[in-house]
C-alpha cells in the first residue's frame, strides 16, 4: 500500500463549480499537510500548508484534514480557468523527515 | 528574478554520457534537495543537503551524485546516463528556522536519455 494516495484523474469541471480534491494516506504519524499547484511545465508551487486536524481557508481554496480517517482535501470555490493544473498533497512528519508527496490530480476547468 | 533556477532547462542525452543539471538559490535557503517527477509515480526525492558539509540519499540515489559547492548552489550529476533516467527534474529548497520546512521549486530540467 503507498503511504499517499491520490486520484490522478484527469477532473474536468465546468467554469463556477465548486472543486474538490483529496488525498488518504496510511501513515498516522504525518502531522503536517501541503497542497501544491503545477501548471504545465513549471515547478510545483506552495498553494496551503496546514498543521495537525482541521480547516484553514485562504480565499477560494479550503484545505481541510481529518486525521482520524486520514484524509485531507482541498476544495476550491468558484473555479476559474486559470486553476487548470496539477494538485499535489504532500504530507510530512514531525522533525525532519522527507516530504511525501501524492502523484497529483490533474484539473482542467472549462470555460 | 526567479528565487531558484535551474540549468538547463532542457537537455538531450545519450546513453552512457555524463550530464550534470545545476541549481542555483537567491532565497538565502540552508536546505536544498534534488527530486525527479515521472507520469503515475510522482515526485521522488533523489538526494537532500542539510547545508554545505551536510549531504544525504534520498528514496532513489543509486545512479546519481550530488554536490554542494556552496549555500546557494547543488548540482546532481548523472554518472552514466541511462534511458529510465528520463524524466522532469526538480531542485527544491527550504529553510529550517521557519519549522514549517516548506519547499520551493525551480521551474524543472527535462532530461531525454537516448
Amino acid at each position: 500500500q503507498k503511504e499517499v494516495e491520490q486520484d490522478p484523474g484527469p477532473l474536468s469541471v465546468p467554469e463556477g463549480a465548486i472543486v474538490s480534491l483529496n488525498c488518504t494516506y496510511s501513515n498516522s504519524a504525518f502531522q503536517y499537510f501541503m497542497w501544491y499547484r503545477q501548471y504545465s511545465r513549471k515547478g510545483p508551487e506552495l498553494l496551503m500548508y496546514t498543521y495537525s486536524s482541521g480547516n484553514k481557508e485562504d480565499g477560494r481554496f479550503t484545505a481541510q484534514v481529518d486525521k482520524s480517517s486520514k484524509y485531507i482535501s482541498l476544495f476550491i470555490r468558484d473555479s476559474q480557468p486559470s486553476d487548470s493544473a496539477t494538485y499535489l498533497c504532500a504530507l510530512r512528519t514531525g522533525g525532519y523527515q522527507k516530504v511525501t508527496f501524492g502523484i497529483g490530480t490533474k484539473l482542467q476547468v472549462i470555460p | 528574478d526567479a528565487d531558484v533556477t535551474q540549468t538547463p532547462r532542457n537537455r538531450i542525452t545519450k546513453t552512457g554520457k555524463r550530464i550534470m543539471l545545476e541549481c542555483s538559490q537567491t532565497k538565502g535557503h540552508d536546505r536544498m534537495y534534488w527530486y525527479r517527477q515521472d507520469p503515475g509515480l510522482g515526485l521522488r526525492l533523489i538526494y537532500y543537503s542539510f547545508d554545505v558539509k551536510d549531504i544525504n540519499k534520498g528514496e532513489i540515489s543509486d545512479g546519481y551524485s550530488v554536490s554542494r559547492q556552496a549555500q546557494a548552489k547543488f548540482s546532481l550529476s548523472l554518472e552514466s546516463a541511462i534511458p529510465n533516467q528520463t524524466a522532469l527534474y526538480f531542485c527544491a529548497t527550504s529553510d529550517s528556522r521557519t519549522g514549517e520546512e516548506t519547499q520551493y521549486f525551480g521551474p524543472g530540467t527535462r532530461l531525454l536519455v537516448l
